[in-house]
C-alpha cells in the first residue's frame, strides 16, 4: 500500500523558513516523480512543483508564486522528499501535499501539513 | 500558463443522478488531463487520467472523455460517497494547473 506522510508543518512569521518532509513507503521511491501541491484555506488547488528521478538528473520544476524561494529535494536512501520554503509570505499559507506522481499527474497524496504564516 | 475553467462552479444533485462536469482549457492539452475528487479535510484522490484511463480502484460509475480543449467527467449514478468537489488538472505544459472546482451536493 502506498502511504506518504508528510510533517513539518507549523507557525512561521512572514520572511521565516519551513522545512517540509515527506515519508513515503509502500512503493520504490526512487522510481517516480514526486510532487508537492497546497491549499490556501477554503481555496482550490495550486501544483507548486516536482522533481523528477535520478535518471532525470533529479530536475526541479516550480511554479511561478515559489519560484526563487521553495527548493525541492529527494533522499531516495531514506524514502523522503522534502520542501525547503524560505522568505515566506502570508499567502504561503495552506495544507501542503506530497504526493507521487505517475503517468504525468499527482497519483497518490499524503494527508497533508498546515503551513500559517503569521505574524 | 495554461487557464483551466470548470462549469458548473456547483450543482445539486439526487442518488441515481448522472451528473457531467465539463473542463476547458485555455489551449489544446491533446490528452494530458486527470480529475480528482476532494472530500472536506481530506486529501485529493485522481479519479481519472490521461483524460479517459480510469485510475486503478475506481468505480466504474466514473468515466471521462475529451481531447484538445473540452473535456467531461460523467457520474453515471450518483452515489451518496460522491458528493465531493471535483477538479480538473492539466499537465500538458508546466506548471500543472487545476480548474477551481466543481462542488457536487445533495438535493
Amino acid at each position: 500500500e502506498v502511504r506518504l506522510v508528510e510533517s513539518g508543518g507549523g507557525l512561521v512569521q512572514p520572511g521565516g523558513s519551513l522545512r517540509l518532509s515527506c515519508a513515503a513507503s509502500g512503493f520504490t521511491f526512487s522510481d517516480p516523480y514526486m510532487d508537492w501541491v497546497r491549499q490556501a484555506p477554503g481555496k482550490g488547488l495550486e501544483w507548486i512543483g516536482r522533481t523528477r528521478n535520478k535518471a532525470n538528473s533529479y530536475a526541479t520544476d516550480y511554479a511561478a508564486s515559489v519560484k526563487g524561494r521553495f527548493t525541492i529535494s529527494r533522499d531516495d536512501s531514506k524514502n523522503s522528499l522534502y520542501l525547503q520554503m524560505n522568505s515566506l509570505k502570508i499567502e504561503d499559507t495552506a495544507v501542503y501535499y506530497c504526493a507521487k506522481d505517475w503517468n504525468g499527474s499527482p497519483e497518490y497524496w499524503g494527508q497533508g501539513t498546515l503551513v500559517t504564516v503569521s505574524s | 500558463d495554461i487557464q483551466m475553467t470548470q462549469s458548473p462552479s456547483s450543482l445539486s444533485a439526487s442518488v441515481g443522478d448522472r451528473v457531467t462536469i465539463t473542463c476547458r482549457a485555455s489551449q489544446g492539452i491533446t490528452n494530458d488531463l486527470g480529475w480528482y475528487q476532494q472530500k472536506p479535510g481530506k486529501a485529493p484522490k485522481r479519479l481519472i487520467y490521461a483524460a479517459s484511463s480510469l485510475q486503478s480502484g475506481v468505480p466504474s460509475r466514473f468515466s471521462g472523455s475529451g481531447s484538445g480543449t473540452e473535456f467531461t467527467l460523467t457520474i453515471s449514478s450518483l452515489q451518496p460517497e460522491d458528493f465531493a468537489t471535483y477538479y480538473c488538472l492539466q499537465h500538458s505544459s508546466y506548471p500543472g494547473t487545476f480548474g477551481p472546482g466543481t462542488k457536487v451536493d445533495i438535493k
